[in-house]
């Protein structure tokens, strides 16, 4: 079956503009993760959507960042005023349910959007 | 606070060596540790991985170790081949919640 797609795969824009990028996850999948990885380095969590819970932002680096997920499945992730720090690829996850029983399930990754800010 | 680390940025050895690659980690109560393979341009790849409660587990090719008495992962791929080559990240699974902690990654360049 299908796995998680992202859009747009790469993003260039100029510094101070609003972006937003999709993840689609595996159907049927509760558990929704967003990431960033920075060149040469790890994946840095964002934050994540489990079912109908309130979402953990614990990773969101400032206010200038936000996601929401509509309907249970799509997933955009938000940066107003895009800085150059902000440059990075964003990696979107899904997973069947976290929580009492769900510890190890896997996540599935999706390609990235590679977001460079000018 | 929790974190997961790697010991060599990058590894390169000879088509069909075996390879070995390790990470540390500092929170002794994660209960769950997973490989990722990451190829250029590619989202990380799930490769194996172990739950504290076991201290080894073997899949095609690739072995990984946990010793919790000094909080040291280990991922060793046996034979390796050119197609091994990727960068190769350790992750843990904080008790508190779904999100994966991820080490920095080592590169492994494999030699023909």
């Amino acid at each position: 079956g299908a796995g998680v797609s992202q859009s747009p795969s790469n993003k260039v824009t100029e510094k101070g503009k609003d972006v937003e990028l999709r993840c689609d996850p595996i159907s049927g999948h509760t558990a929704l993760y967003w990431y960033r990885q920075s060149l040469g380095q790890g994946l840095e969590f964002l934050i994540y959507f489990q079912g109908n819970s309130a979402p953990d932002k614990s990773g969101l680096p400032s206010d200038r960042f936000s996601a929401e997920r509509t309907g249970g499945s799509v997933s955009t992730l938000t940066i107003q005023r895009t800085q150059q720090e902000d440059s990075a690829v964003y990696l979107c996850a899904s997973s069947q349910r976290t929580g009492a029983g769900g510890l190890y399930n896997e996540q599935f990754f999706g390609p990235g959007t590679r977001l460079t800010v000018l | 606070g929790e974190s997961v680390g790697l010991h060599l940025p990058t590894l390169s050895v000879q088509e069909g060596d075996n390879s070995i690659i390790n990470c540390a980690y500092s929170n002794s109560a994660s209960d769950y540790f997973i490989w990722y393979k990451q190829e250029s341009g590619k989202g990380p790849q799930f490769i194996i991985d172990i739950r504290s409660n076991m201290d080894k587990r073997q899949g095609q090719r690739v072995t990984v170790l946990l010793n919790k008495t000094v909080k040291h992962l280990s991922l060793q791929i046996a034979a390796t081949q050119p197609g091994d080559s990727a960068v190769y990240f350790c992750a843990e699974k904080g008790w508190q919640g779904g999100k994966l902690i991820f080490g920095q990654g080592t590169e492994l360049s494999v030699k023909p």
